[in-house]
């Protein structure tokens, strides 16, 4: 069973950039496709970015200016970079693999503050 | 967006009895939706996708069904650790969109 793990580092200051790695053992991250979703405390789900076998992506509309998903198959693990991080950035912070997010990881919370 | 309202908010029964929950798409998104269940201080996890296919692992007790935009999540007979908010999410269109979720809670 594939295992996913993000990490990150739980506090960036405002205007910053946040950067998230999401490790994928016992298991390949290529042949796949890759997802960033997060959850907002107390609130719903939302998905934010993509990336697929050829690694071709797609973002959110509202957030993919400051928005970059990548994969590095040599470290096997799955990358996303949040520009100009504001409050409404804070959030559980999620990877999940394939179209239909079979497998998520335990997320990695987040919080926008100086 | 494909905007996705799912009923009701919340949904109180007891263990035993059966659970409807339902998916409304703003357009169709065929057969393209999925179901998440996610208790609390976990993530989410895959019930159902492409409408009605049980992923690997979960009961049969859950069942999807629908089209176009018309989507229901059922569980049968409530078992306690079925206790939790569900999620659609649809995959027909980018962005993918997700639905507010319905919590089942314990009556």
């Amino acid at each position: 069973q594939v295992q996913l793990q993000e990490s990150g580092p739980g506090l960036v200051k405002p205007s910053e950039t946040l950067s998230l790695t999401c490790t994928v053992s016992d298991g390949s991250i290529s042949g796949y496709s890759w997802s960033w979703i997060r959850q907002s405390p107390g609130k719903g789900l939302e998905w934010i970015a993509y990336i697929d076998y050829r690694e071709s992506t797609d973002y959110d509309p509202s957030l993919k200016s400051r928005l970059t998903i990548s994969i590095d198959t040599s470290k096997n693990n799955l990358s996303l970079k949040l520009s100009s991080v504001t409050t409404a950035d804070t959030a559980v912070y999620y990877c999940a693999r394939g179209p239909h997010l079979d497998n998520w990881g335990q997320g990695t919370l987040v919080t926008v503050s100086s | 967006d494909i905007v996705l309202t799912q009923s009701p908010a919340t949904l109180s029964l007891s263990p035993g009895e059966r659970a409807t929950l339902s998916c409304r798409a703003s357009q169709s998104v065929s057969s393209y939706l999925a179901w998440y269940q996610q208790k609390p201080g976990q993530a989410p996890r895959l019930l159902i996708f492409y409408s009605s296919i049980r992923a690997t692992g979960i009961p049969a007790r859950f069942s999807g069904s629908g089209s176009g935009t018309d989507f229901t999540l059922t569980i049968s007979t409530l078992e306690p650790e079925d206790f939790a908010v569900y999620y659609c999410q649809q995959r027909s269109n980018w962005p993918r969109t997700f639905g507010q979720g319905t919590k089942v809670e314990i009556k």
